[in-house]
């Protein structure tokens, strides 16, 4: 079985600081690993994923992840925030079959401040 | 851009009723998925359908839980007599079935009365 966690339930920050939201899996089979974002009153939309390859892996609006598969971390980075950022974001893991089910962590909800 | 289409974005309903919650998914995909949001909980996985049948299920999953493919492009996930507790956001998704990603629709929030 597969579990994620995020280790953090709230992150504020400032406008134009820089941010990680952590985020931690444990799985017995390899996994394919997720970011999502929910802005308000939407849906998920893939922010990135890492597949295969190198671990460092980037995304949509200046996102990035690092895979440290010793650690089995996932954690989410971007050096500058904006306003625009304010949602609530969930990390992911599935195994690696086809058509496997997302696992999600809590979520951590990112509020950037002016 | 194709996207998956959810309807309808709200829907209100007596403890005890029927509701349907329907999806389209992007054409061209063969997977397809149920996912549910409960205020303030992560998103769980209910259902995936592949080749018109269920290919897994979670616990929540029960008898009160069935989904259906009717024709070639909707995807309906019925729950037959609604608790309280079915009160939720619930997401359509869809896939190709590779190491693609799952397509999110903007969800359904079901309010059980």
């Amino acid at each position: 079985a597969q579990s994620v966690t995020q280790l953090d339930s709230q992150v504020p920050v400032f406008e134009e600081a820089p941010v990680e939201l952590r985020c931690n899996y444990s799985s017995s089979v390899s996994v394919y690993l997720f970011w999502y974002v929910q802005y308000p009153n939407q849906g998920l939309q893939l922010l990135l994923k890492y597949l295969s390859g190198s671990t460092l892996v980037k995304g949509i609006n200046g996102f990035e992840a690092e895979f440290n598969k010793s650690q089995t971390s996932f954690h989410l980075r971007k050096p500058s925030v904006h306003i625009s950022d304010t949602a609530e974001y969930f990390c992911a893991v599935r195994r690696r079959n086809q058509g496997g089910k997302l696992i999600f962590g809590q979520g951590t909800e990112l509020s950037v401040k002016p | 851009e194709p996207e998956v289409t959810q309807t309808p974005s709200h829907q209100v309903t007596q403890m005890g009723q029927e509701v349907i919650l329907r999806c389209v998914p992007i054409s061209n995909h063969l997977y397809f998925y149920w996912y549910r949001q409960i205020l303030g909980q992560k998103v769980e996985f209910l259902v995936s359908f592949y080749n018109n049948e269920i290919s897994e299920k979670s616990e929540i999953f029960d008898d009160q839980f069935s989904v259906e493919r009717p024709d070639g492009s909707n995807f309906t996930l019925k729950i037959r007599s609604t608790k309280l507790e079915d009160s939720a956001m619930y997401f359509c998704a869809s896939s190709d079935g590779g190491i693609d990603e799952q397509y999110f629709g903007p969800g359904t929030r079901l309010t059980v009365t």
